[in-house]
């Protein structure tokens, strides 16, 4: 595709629940990236890969959450057991790395509300 | 820990009137970045610095980053509606990982 898409685009869970958000990243882009964006904040780093391998998790708030990038494409962030504070919007984002460093091209994002 | 700072938070200017947002790391970038986001969508990338004192130019938005690669601004020159937004300033820390300030949030005043 042409842009960084996301799905879905709006999702409501009740605590307790798993959920699973996707990012399908601009074709080619090796890196990859996940950010959570509280209302009215910036963006906060969750993890990122270079392809299949995930090379930083230190924004990861707990052990319940979860990501993967098995093919070095498609990735999927998994919350566990989602609490309120997991309410936000789930920004992924890519990059085609040059010799300057990263530019991002974000998706839409994924806005998780946990009742 | 390493953090991009910014500031101010938000900004209410008149339609005409200039604005400026400064970013400030505590740490050396080897470049710095700066993206727009519009109300109930999401950042977008304006452009990107790299060199020491390096000034660009975009229309009415002039971009700099300091001497010593740890500071930036953004200034919109004679604001329009459609600059409205929030920018955010971001920059590569320790292994790539790129890191966003808070944000200033501009609101224009017709």
């Amino acid at each position: 595709g042409a842009g960084v898409s996301q799905s879905p685009r709006y999702k409501v869970a009740k605590r307790g629940q798993d959920v699973a958000l996707r990012c399908d990243p601009i074709s080619g882009h090796v890196s990859l990236f996940w950010y959570q964006q509280a209302l009215g904040q910036g963006p906060e780093f969750l993890t990122y890969f270079q392809n299949e391998a995930q090379l930083d998790k230190s924004g990861l708030p707990s052990d319940r959450f979860f990501a993967e990038r098995p093919e070095g494409s498609v990735s999927t962030l998994k919350i566990q057991r989602t609490q309120q504070e997991d309410s936000a919007v789930y920004l992924c984002a890519s990059s085609l790395k040059d010799r300057f460093g990263e530019k991002l091209f974000f998706g839409s994002g994924t806005q998780l509300s946990v009742l | 820990g390493q953090q991009v700072m910014q500031i101010p938070q938000y900004q209410h200017v008149q339609e005409g009137e200039d604005f400026t947002t400064y970013c400030n790391s505590s740490t050396t970038l080897s470049n710095i970045q700066w993206y727009k986001q519009r109300p109930g969508g999401h950042p977008v990338f304006l452009i990107q610095l790299v060199k020491s004192g390096e000034v660009k130019k975009q229309k009415r938005l002039t971009f700099q980053f300091g001497e010593a690669k740890k500071n930036s601004s953004l200034h919109i020159t004679a604001t329009q509606t459609t600059d409205v937004g929030t920018y955010f300033c971001a920059g590569p820390l320790r292994d790539d990982k790129i890191i966003f300030g808070k944000g200033t949030r501009l609101h224009i005043l017709p």
